[in-house]
């Protein structure tokens, strides 16, 4: 198995909504990451988590709060959002933590709409 | 902080053209990453080059990496539609390597 499972594959949800973006992988891989995609852009690094420790927040507003529940898991819960937060989610995992240089696998990305 | 530039950032041609994307830095990179995004996707690996003047081939897919590691091109030969894509450069660098940042991509069109 070789794959990043991400659900929902599409969300809309209004600005007092609150909800989830979930991401699982069992390749048995060490760090996870969130990136945050507008059309037509390159991938956006939002946060890291490596060996299910935080490692990374890229100055990311408090309204994205990751989880990450164990090894194979991680999610992204969304509160009071606004309309520019409506991107491309993406999860990713690599194998190993920090710093190794490898392989990221990514998965399809949940489509967020904001309205 | 490490000035990353990809191009050209749009690119549409026909059927059976070959085409060249470029990505420069005023960094020495340890090792660069190209990654194709297809639309409702998320990017996958295409190759990892490492050593200066390092030439990959990857069916029609050219990489070359720099002698100086500061930059890196791809090349397509006969492209064609299933080559459609964001094509993105993804630079290791010291200790931010793990962060996997992106170039601003080349978004690729072929036509049949």
């Amino acid at each position: 198995d070789t794959e990043v499972t991400q659900t929902p594959k599409h969300l809309v949800m209004g600005m007092t909504n609150k909800k989830s973006l979930k991401c699982e992988q069992h390749m048995g891989h060490r760090a996870m990451y969130w990136y945050k995609q507008k059309a037509k852009k390159p991938p956006e690094l939002m946060f890291v988590y490596s060996y299910e420790k935080l490692s990374i927040n890229e100055s990311v507003p408090s309204r994205f709060s990751p989880e990450c529940p164990n090894s194979s898991l991680l999610n992204l819960h969304l509160h009071a959002l606004q309309p520019e937060d409506s991107a491309l989610y993406l999860c990713a995992s690599s194998l190993l933590g920090p710093g190794g240089g490898e392989k990221l696998f990514f998965g399809s990305g949940t489509q967020l709409s904001v309205l | 902080t490490q000035l990353l530039e990809q191009s050209p950032q749009f690119l549409s041609i026909q059927e059976g053209e070959n085409l060249t994307v470029y990505c420069n830095s005023s960094s020495v990179f340890s090792s660069l990453q190209w990654y194709r995004q297809e639309p409702g996707e998320g990017p996958v690996l295409l190759v990892t080059v490492v050593t200066g003047g390092e030439v990959k081939k990857l069916k029609r897919l050219t990489f070359q990496f720099g002698d100086a590691r500061k930059d890196s091109s791809l090349h397509i030969t006969a492209a064609q539609p299933g080559d459609t894509g964001l094509y993105l450069c993804a630079p290791r660098s010291g200790g931010s390597n793990y962060k996997l940042t992106f170039g601003k991509g080349t978004l690729l069109t072929v036509n049949p």
